[in-house]
């Protein structure tokens, strides 16, 4: 079974950069797929933020772009999401997904911009 | 950056039918946008119901169907259940990019 699980700190400094990880288990990341990155800001919508296959191809939200890198270690099987410069409105749940056919996400994990 | 639209909410009688839709601000959706409908219940992580316009994951109810209808994306529910009250997300892709619409809140009353 896939699994997937969100690491990182759960609070982030305005400014500063949000870094978290997705440890993939169940499935090797460098057969196939895009793996992503999703949030939800606490009461809104989702927001898809970026996609990376694991022959280095990304996809970003252009409303993101600039300040987003999502990154891939196969050897840990595992990918990264790094979101410069944050502020409050980028506090949100993040999850992690395999982005393709959107079977698997991981279950989030809260991330808050504040000082 | 491409919009796109959904209801905001709806309602459906328990045992009832109801479609919901997804539209682009782009013009007709199609299958090459590979259309995903993803269900949310409060305080739970989202799952996916619908991938690339009609696929059905193995835990999606018979009772949820996709389909591309009059130049949108649409999810049908056919037979209402009270679990089946949630929030409903569409999300298409543009040239591997994707965006969400906003979401539509299914209320089975």
């Amino acid at each position: 079974q896939v699994q997937l699980q969100e690491s990182g700190p759960g609070l982030v400094k305005p400014s500063e950069t949000l870094s978290l990880t997705c440890a993939v288990s169940g499935y090797s990341i460098s057969y196939d797929y895009y793996w992503g990155w999703i949030r939800q800001p606490p009461g809104k919508g989702l927001e898809w933020i970026g996609a990376i296959h694991h022959s280095g191809t990304t996809f970003y939200n252009p409303s993101l772009k600039s300040r987003v890198t999502v990154s891939i270690d196969t050897s840990k099987n595992q990918f990264s999401l790094k979101l410069r410069s944050v502020n409050a409105a980028d506090t949100a749940v993040y999850y992690c997904a395999r982005t393709q056919e959107l079977a698997y996400w991981g279950q989030g994990t809260l991330v808050t911009v504040s000082s | 950056q491409a919009v796109v639209t959904q209801e905001p909410s709806l309602t459906v009688s328990p045992g009832g039918k109801v479609t919901l839709t997804c539209g682009s601000s782009t013009g007709a959706v199609t299958s090459g946008q590979y259309p995903y409908w993803i269900q949310q219940k409060p305080g739970q992580a989202p799952r996916t119901l619908i991938y690339d316009t009609s696929n059905t994951h193995s835990w999606t109810p018979a009772r949820f169907s996709g389909s591309l209808l009059g130049g949108k994306a649409a999810l049908t529910l056919s037979g209402a259940q009270p679990e089946d009250e949630a929030e409903y997300y569409c999300l298409l892709s543009y040239s591997g990019v994707g965006v969400f619409g906003g979401g539509t809140k299914l209320t089975v009353l």
